[in-house]
């Protein structure tokens, strides 16, 4: 029982570049999440998804995209990396209004 | 939307004494409130969390405390160890945002010996 498996642990990206972040959870949860950390600060939604085929915006959607076509999968897209975009990724998984379980993390950079 | 404020962004604590952590919501409709910690480079991880209808929860040497007419929720941490030491998020889930969490912005936590 992995729980949530997110992959790569690190990547660096140079601007304008586009990559997509891994996100797999074998808790057969509905609930997917991708939230952003930056340096010193906490966590900030960027998409949820309550289930297969249905997905929407977080509090900073801008400059991402993701798709969820299976209960396990949920990657995070991004298109045109920025500066800005230079963070820690995490996913996290969760039945819905209570304990999320999160992954281990990407660490981005955009240079 | 909901907005999570979190006090203090620091706290420095000598080992065995306890450390309190307090967070304020905005919207009335969120009802579930979580603790989560986070060490250095790791993932955050649930420690504690209560619901709307319960006004304490304690587990150990952890406790959480919950006024939902002045909307704040508390962390209390008892006989504190070392290991204790990490940064701590507390979370509101709105009634919007599809029972997603909106994190507060964090205390960094240090436990010295």
């Amino acid at each position: 029982n992995a729980g949530v498996t997110q992959t790569p642990k690190f990547r660096i990206l140079k601007i304008g570049q586009s990559m997509t972040l891994q996100c797999a959870q074998d808790m057969n949860h509905n609930y997917m999440y991708w939230y952003r950390q930056d340096p010193g600060m906490g966590l900030k939604l960027i998409y949820y998804s309550v289930g297969a085929g249905i997905t929407d915006k977080g509090e900073v959607p801008n400059g991402y995209n993701v798709s969820r076509s299976t209960t396990e999968d949920f990657p995070l897209r991004l298109e045109l990396a920025a500066p800005s975009q230079t963070s820690v990724y995490f996913c996290a998984t969760g039945p819905g209004n209570t304990e999320a379980f999160f992954g281990q993390g990407t660490r981005l950079t955009v240079v | 939307g909901e907005n999570v404020e979190q006090h203090p962004s620091t706290l420095s604590v000598q080992e065995g004494d306890s450390a309190v952590i307090k967070c304020t919501y905005s919207d009335s409709a969120s009802n579930y409130f979580p603790w989560y910690k986070q060490e250095l480079g790791k993932r955050p991880q649930l420690i504690i969390d209560i619901r709307s209808n319960v006004g304490e929860k304690k587990d150990q040497r952890i406790a959480v405390t919950l006024n939902k007419t002045a909307k704040h929720f508390s962390l209390h941490i008892t006989e504190t160890q070392p290991e204790d030491s990490a940064v701590y998020f507390c979370a509101a889930t709105p009634g919007d945002y599809g029972q997603n969490f909106v994190f507060g912005p964090g205390t960094r936590l240090s436990v010295l010996p």
